[in-house]
């Protein structure tokens, strides 16, 4: 099993520009979460998703951040435009809800931002 | 609100002590309770979690959780720590929602 994919590991930008990470979550997962982490707060969750569609995207920051899944095998976190406190760690994470073994996370390696 | 704390923020040990840290969280209801490690440079995985039935769990690498209803805990142990347990520890609950709500974390540093 191939696991969580997320690209890019490293992205070095400058404010102003546009962010686009992505994520492939491990296939048959049904869910998929955005996480992201910073010394400050710690692991935040930004968004979720079940079976493509957004159920809860009250940790997003602000409207400068949005997410879309266009199908079961590929997410991505936008940030438009990027400021130098969006640099953190991103984290792609996804699950299977089956009865006992949900919220069972299955994390990315991370992608790791730093807005300049 | 939903929270979860972790009040140890940076651990450090030498090889062969005892580890315990701790994690609570807001309120009670029926809870699924996680512990997931980041070792340097990777990403989350998890450790151990309770769901249901005993509330002494078992991880991976010797690691074990108590989850204490009355005090909303579930804190992590593990008798004789390595070198290599040097990591990141989250703490983490679900209230039979959709969301993972993680703690802060602990670093732990062992030291040969």
């Amino acid at each position: 099993d191939a696991g969580v994919i997320q690209s890019p590991r490293h992205e070095v930008t400058e404010m102003g520009q546009e962010v686009t990470l992505r994520c492939k979550p491990i296939s048959g997962h049904d869910y998929l979460f955005w996480y992201r982490q910073t010394m400050m707060r710690g692991l935040e969750l930004l968004i979720y998703f079940n079976n493509n569609v957004p159920i809860d995207d009250s940790g997003m920051p602000e409207d400068r951040f949005s997410a879309k899944m266009p199908n079961a095998s590929f997410s991505t976190l936008k940030i438009q435009p990027s400021e130098p406190r969006d640099s953190a760690v991103y984290f792609c994470a996804s699950s299977l809800a089956l009865a006992g073994e949900m919220w069972e996370l299955f994390f990315g390696e991370g992608s790791r931002l730093t807005v300049l | 609100a939903q929270s979860v704390s972790q009040h140890n923020h940076h651990v450090i040990l030498s090889e062969a002590a005892s580890l315990e840290l701790g994690c609570n969280y807001s309120y009670g209801g029926t809870v699924n309770l996680f512990w997931y490690v980041q070792y340097p440079g990777q990403h989350l995985q998890l450790l151990l979690k309770y769901f249901s039935g005993d509330p002494l769990v078992k991880g991976i690498k010797g690691f074990e959780a108590e989850f204490i209803k009355s005090k909303f805990s579930f804190n992590l142990r593990k008798p004789s720590v390595q070198w290599s347990d040097t990591a990141e520890y989250f703490c983490a609950v679900n209230w039979n929602t959709d969301k993972l709500i993680f703690g802060t974390g602990t670093r732990l540093q062992v030291f040969p």
